[in-house]
């Protein structure tokens, strides 16, 4: 099946610093990606819907400019958490809906721990 | 008072036995339905989806059921085995294109 691939599976990072997470297709190419993040024992919360060329549509209450999303390519979109704070440790889940199919894949998750 | 966060409601089933997973879903105008699976540290798992024209859909010892009167949604695992724990969410959407909203899930856990 169709393979999502992320990097770093985990960050640890000094609060006030930015980090960046990546979100590749690796065989299929995705016009959408969706973000998600996920806090221990609740569900997954989407943060945003990524196109590819255009700019990111965000969910209520999530700060666009707190969490920056790229989507420059069909296999890739990144998250920027910017001056990160101990509450922005989370898991940050990506998924990408294929071009061809429409179906959606998952990720395995970004682990965010803000010191 | 103190608040109280809502916590995943969890199942015990004994291995060998069937689980039965619930979920209401939050969007009359939702049509299309999927069911994850989740362990620990990873990213969803397809399971098994349903649109809503139909009620039910069965797949390798899972059976998903719909019911759009009260909008409630489940997912029944046959001969449950231990590989089976893990958290289980509904997620649904407006049309397979839309985004996905999930459900606040369920952690299964199966007993030798």
């Amino acid at each position: 099946g169709a393979v999502v691939s992320q990097h770093p599976s985990r960050v640890i990072c000094k609060s006030g610093t930015s980090v960046k997470i990546e979100c590749r297709s690796l065989d299929f190419q995705a016009t959408t990606m969706f973000w998600y993040r996920q806090f221990p024992k609740k569900s997954l919360m989407l943060m945003a819907t990524s196109n590819e060329g255009s700019k990111a549509t965000y969910e209520q209450g999530v700060e666009k400019d707190k969490f920056l999303i790229n989507h420059a390519s069909l296999t890739l979109s990144t998250l920027t958490v910017t001056s990160a704070h101990p509450e922005d440790s989370s898991f940050y889940i990506c998924s990408g809906r294929g071009i061809d199919t429409g179906e959606l894949f998952f990720g395995e998750g970004s682990r965010l721990t803000v010191l | 008072g103190e608040s109280v966060g809502l916590h995943l409601p969890t199942l015990s089933v004994q291995e060998g036995d069937n689980s039965i997973i619930n979920c209401a879903y939050s969007n009359s105008a939702s049509d299309y339905f999927i069911w994850y699976k989740q362990e620990s540290g990873k990213g969803p798992q397809f399971i098994i989806d349903i649109r809503s024209n139909m009620d039910k859909r069965q797949g390798q010892r899972v059976t998903v059921l719909l019911n759009k009167t009260v909008k409630h949604l489940s997912l029944q695992i046959a001969a449950t085995q231990p590989g089976d724990s893990a958290v289980y969410f509904c997620a649904e959407s407006i049309n397979q294109g839309g985004k996905l909203i999930f459900g606040q899930g369920t952690e299964l856990s199966v007993k030798p």
